[in-house]
């Protein structure tokens, strides 16, 4: 397995502001995801973070708004931009191995848009 | 877009088995079963999974139909710290194991 910590945890922010979550992976591995569950919700896919290129997005989801980076083989960032009310949500990263079939997944950021 | 269809909530009295069905009438040949639980609106955890055959681990067991359009899996012995939403998606892992989430059960087990 891997462990996964994303920093921040929790968040308040303001409407129109912007907040940049980091997950972090103590091994290197080989693809990176990140979800978003809005409350009471399941998880959504968002993006695969692709090392070295651009993000691929999910239908509905875009670059602008969510930029995410992935310089190397353990770290990846997710921006949510120009934030309202209707980003508050939980963001999960995960990851996984090419050799392993199972993704893991980090504890999460609370974002709560005021 | 999910491929999977779940109860949305069961109950489980304590120390008996939980048996929670998952149907994924189009899964491809390619694709696996995998099956994950959240609790708390922590990130979920990974359980078990498998392609056509029966899997055991030390948390549960997945049972796949022969036409593999339907499973289920087994908690044998459940427990309180087993309340919890379980999640099943089926993902090609070749392609990058995108998974797409389905709607899940919540499982509440009952003292």
């Amino acid at each position: 397995s891997a462990v996964i910590s994303q920093k921040p945890s929790r968040d308040i922010c303001q409407r129109g502001t912007s907040l940049t979550i980091q997950c972090q992976v103590d091994s290197q591995v080989t693809m990176m995801f990140w979800y978003r569950q809005q409350p009471g919700q399941s998880l959504t896919l968002i993006a695969t973070a692709n090392q070295g290129s651009e993000a691929t997005y999910e239908s509905g989801f875009v670059i602008d708004k969510f930029p995410i980076s992935r310089p190397n083989l353990t770290f990846s960032t997710l921006t949510v931009s120009n934030m309202s009310p209707e980003d508050s949500s939980i963001y999960l990263c995960s990851v996984s191995h090419s050799s392993l079939r199972e993704q893991y997944f980090g504890p999460g950021t609370r974002l709560t848009v005021t | 877009d999910a491929k999977t269809t779940q109860p949305p909530s069961m109950d489980c009295a304590e120390g008996r088995a939980a048996n929670l069905p998952c149907n994924h009438s189009t899964i491809s040949g390619n694709e696996y079963v995998y099956w994950y639980r959240q609790i708390h609106s922590q990130g979920p955890q990974y359980i078990i999974h498998g392609l056509k055959n029966n899997e055991t681990n030390e948390m549960a067991s997945l049972i796949i139909t022969e036409d593999r359009k339907s499973s289920t899996l087994i908690l044998p012995h459940a427990t309180l710290r087993d309340t919890a939403v379980y999640y099943c998606i089926v993902s090609v892992r070749d392609t990058g194991n995108q998974f797409y989430f389905g709607t899940g059960t919540s499982l509440t087990v009952i003292p």
